[in-house]
């Protein structure tokens, strides 16, 4: 199977500052990546799609330069939350579909990352 | 845009009984996949089911099966024999190549012993 880990887990916050969340293609290369938001009893939401080496797409809403995404190469793609704030406290995951895939359509997913931002 | 619809917030089962989540989605494309998920409490993604829309026969993953029925955008699930480890939240999901998944709302599955 194709394994997607990201990191990190959980992480806490203070208002203002700063968060990266990674998110790595183990043993496949991920043309696309993409990063979705759950609030509490909701369901996910696109955030925004990556594409390795270019400017990511961001969806209606998203505000491109407080969520910063970097998709520096064909394994990793990162998110960055910049001057997070307490409304931004959500569990982010990501998704990558892998290069190739033979018309699957599967997405993999990474395990999810739960921010809090006091 | 493509909507998925899941019309039941929560639904029970007793185990070892059937239960059957409802799903219906709109497009007007005619190759996409489909795709049920589990989100456990942990919340990490499971793949339960992927169909094809091209593939008119329904996908089955041995407890599991879906009813697709392409003319009236509906994509139900089929568990059977349901344990207490099913229960979560599914999800519905709508894909075509190259986009994202776009989800339903999700429906809760109570187990009951």
């Amino acid at each position: 199977g194709a394994v997607v880990s990201q990191h990190p887990s959980w992480v806490i916050c203070k208002s203002g500052t700063s968060v990266k969340i990674e998110c790595r293609s183990l043993d496949f290369q991920a043309t696309t990546m993409f990063w979705y938001r759950q609030f509490p009893k909701q369901s996910l939401m696109l955030m925004a799609t990556s594409n390795e080496g270019s400017k990511a797409t961001y969806e209606q809403g998203v505000e491109k330069d407080k969520f910063l995404i970097n998709h520096a190469s064909l394994t990793l793609s990162t998110l960055t939350v910049t001057s997070a704030h307490p409304e931004d406290s959500s569990f982010y995951i990501c998704s990558a579909e892998r290069g190739g895939s033979g018309g699957t359509g599967e997405l993999f997913f990474g395990e999810g990352s739960r921010l809090t931002v006091l | 845009a493509q909507t998925v619809t899941q019309s039941q917030p929560e639904m029970s089962v007793q185990e070892a009984e059937t239960v059957t989540l409802s799903c219906t989605y709109d497009t007007s494309e005619s190759d996409y996949y489909l795709f049920w998920y589990k989100q456990p409490p942990s919340r990490q993604m499971i793949l339960v089911i992927r169909q094809e829309a091209y593939k008119q026969q329904n996908a089955t993953e041995n407890r599991f099966s879906v009813n697709f029925q392409k003319a009236a955008k509906s994509f139900s699930l089929k568990i059977s024999d349901s344990q207490l480890g099913d229960a979560a939240m599914y999800f519905c999901a709508y894909r075509r190549s190259g986009y994202a998944l776009n989800f339903g709302k999700g429906t809760s599955l109570l187990v009951t012993p």
